[in-house]
């Protein structure tokens, strides 16, 4: 099973409501990054925390890290029609050859006008 | 800078055929990997590599290869292909372990 999980898997909110996704991890990581894909295109980097850091924030953007429950957080304030993708957390994972990177199964978000 | 690029974009294989995504950048980064991604679904690790002649396993490597002879190129190969791996595939790099900057993916059908 991959190491990220994700909740929900789908979320369907009017613009100008804020959205929250969930993402929980079974193993130590380095770092947890979010990723957002729009549709049929690459993945885009959207923040990243470090694994001694409780929150993030980047513009509309705000993350939250609990190691201890090992579980993050995105959360999207004020959310545009334009913010309608897919959001994966990525964790990072160091190992005897460096380090992978590890994808969960991802939220899907739609914002209605 | 081109970042990380992918062909072909498209590939239709019969069950059998062998064949190579390619993958190139041009940043610099020392780290490379390979992800596909099924319908609905999030991606998984094939093979990474954190620099060059040095390659390792993902979640799912079977029925791929890879080498990183250059910083720039990564290739995967399809050994002999099957139904299963029809996906659409991912190349990823990045300089560290920071985020990483992905290509436009190919999508591989398997008949």
């Amino acid at each position: 099973s991959q190491q990220g999980e994700e909740d929900p898997q789908a979320l369907s909110i009017q613009e100008g409501e804020n959205a929250t996704m969930n993402c929980s991890y079974k193993t130590s990581i380095n770092n947890l990054q979010w990723y957002r894909q729009n549709s049929g295109r690459g993945l885009v980097h959207l923040i990243l925390i470090r694994s001694n850091e409780r929150e993030k924030h980047s513009g509309r953007l705000r993350v939250t890290l609990d190691t201890s429950k090992k579980s993050s957080s995105l959360l999207i304030t004020a959310s545009r029609a334009a913010d309608t993708a897919s959001y994966f957390c990525a964790t990072v994972i160091l190992n005897t050859g460096g380090f992978k990177t590890i994808f969960g199964a991802g939220t899907r978000l739609f914002v209605k006008a | 800078n081109a970042g990380v690029t992918q062909t072909p974009k498209f590939q239709v294989l019969k069950t059998g055929q062998s064949m190579t995504l390619q993958c190139a950048q041009d940043m610099n980064h020392e780290y490379m990997s390979w992800y596909r991604q099924d319908p609905g679904m999030g991606l998984r690790l094939i093979h990474y590599s954190v620099g060059a002649g040095i390659t390792d396993q993902g979640e799912v490597p079977n029925g791929y290869n890879v080498s990183r002879s250059t910083t720039e190129d990564f290739p995967l190969r399809l050994l002999s292909a099957a139904p299963s791996q029809t996906s659409v595939y991912f190349c990823a790099s990045s300089f560290d372990r920071s985020g990483q900057f992905f290509g436009p993916g190919t999508r591989l059908t398997v008949l």
